[in-house]
């Protein structure tokens, strides 16, 4: 079973308008993280947010939100106020911690986002 | 500020041949992962090291190997490339290992591997 699921393979957004960029994870860990990267045309692997399965408050960096929803095992990505720049492929991870904190990453398909003019 | 380098960053090897992959860490990072995009992929976690000692493994074959020396930097060993090797091949380095519970992992710009 996919223990990350990205159910929009394809996006286009207006610019200026806000974006939210689903993902559902599957674990039975209690303990795990919630990544979201970025990865545009040129290949770079961009980190935007993090969300621990134990933070209580839904975490933010400038302009990404992630919208945590522990009982749903949901952690969407939400762009506000979206740019040109904006436009690239976003994968959302998964770090389950029962092995330690060395755990490599499980990713999602990914969400290719276009933002039109 | 630093970011991970790796080395070098396009590849092109023929069939049946070997080729080292280099990735140096972030300074202060003790740890080093490995992943593999394919064309049009989600990256797959292949391993990772911590402090020079293999900490997580993933879908790594068993034609590759990896090891993390004294001053971090790590390298991929590959060996009977075939064509379904042709990848994006990323590092990353995060700092704790085992320590931290957040451990953010920080990519290099990758490798991209072509086998003819």
């Amino acid at each position: 079973a996919q223990k990350i699921t990205q159910t929009q393979p394809g996006m286009f957004v207006q610019e200026k308008e806000a974006v939210t960029l689903d993902c559902t994870y599957d674990t039975s860990d209690q303990s795990y993280g919630l990544f979201w990267y970025k990865q545009p045309s040129s290949g770079e692997m961009i980190f935007l947010i993090y969300q621990g399965s134990y933070d209580e408050q839904n975490a933010t960096e400038g302009r990404y939100s992630l919208n945590f929803q522990k009982a749903r095992k949901s952690a969407n990505l939400v762009i506000s106020a979206s740019q040109l720049g904006d436009s690239a492929m976003y994968f959302c991870a998964m770090r389950e911690e029962s092995g330690g904190g060395a755990d490599g990453l499980t990713f999602g398909k990914g969400t290719h986002l276009i933002i039109q003019p | 500020a630093a970011g991970v380098i790796q080395s070098p960053r396009h590849l092109i090897k023929e069939k049946r041949e070997t080729a080292t992959l280099k990735c140096y860490p972030i300074p202060r990072h003790d740890t080093v992962y490995w992943y593999q995009q394919g064309p049009g992929q989600d990256p797959q976690f292949l391993i990772s090291f911590y402090e020079k000692m293999q900490s997580d493994k993933g879908s790594i074959p068993d034609r590759f190997s990896a090891q993390q020396f004294s001053d971090y930097h790590s390298e991929l060993n590959m060996s009977s490339l075939e064509l379904g090797d042709s990848a994006l091949y990323f590092c990353a380095s995060s700092l704790g290992g085992f320590l931290s519970s957040y451990n953010e992992q920080f990519f290099g710009p990758g490798t991209r591997l072509t086998v003819l």
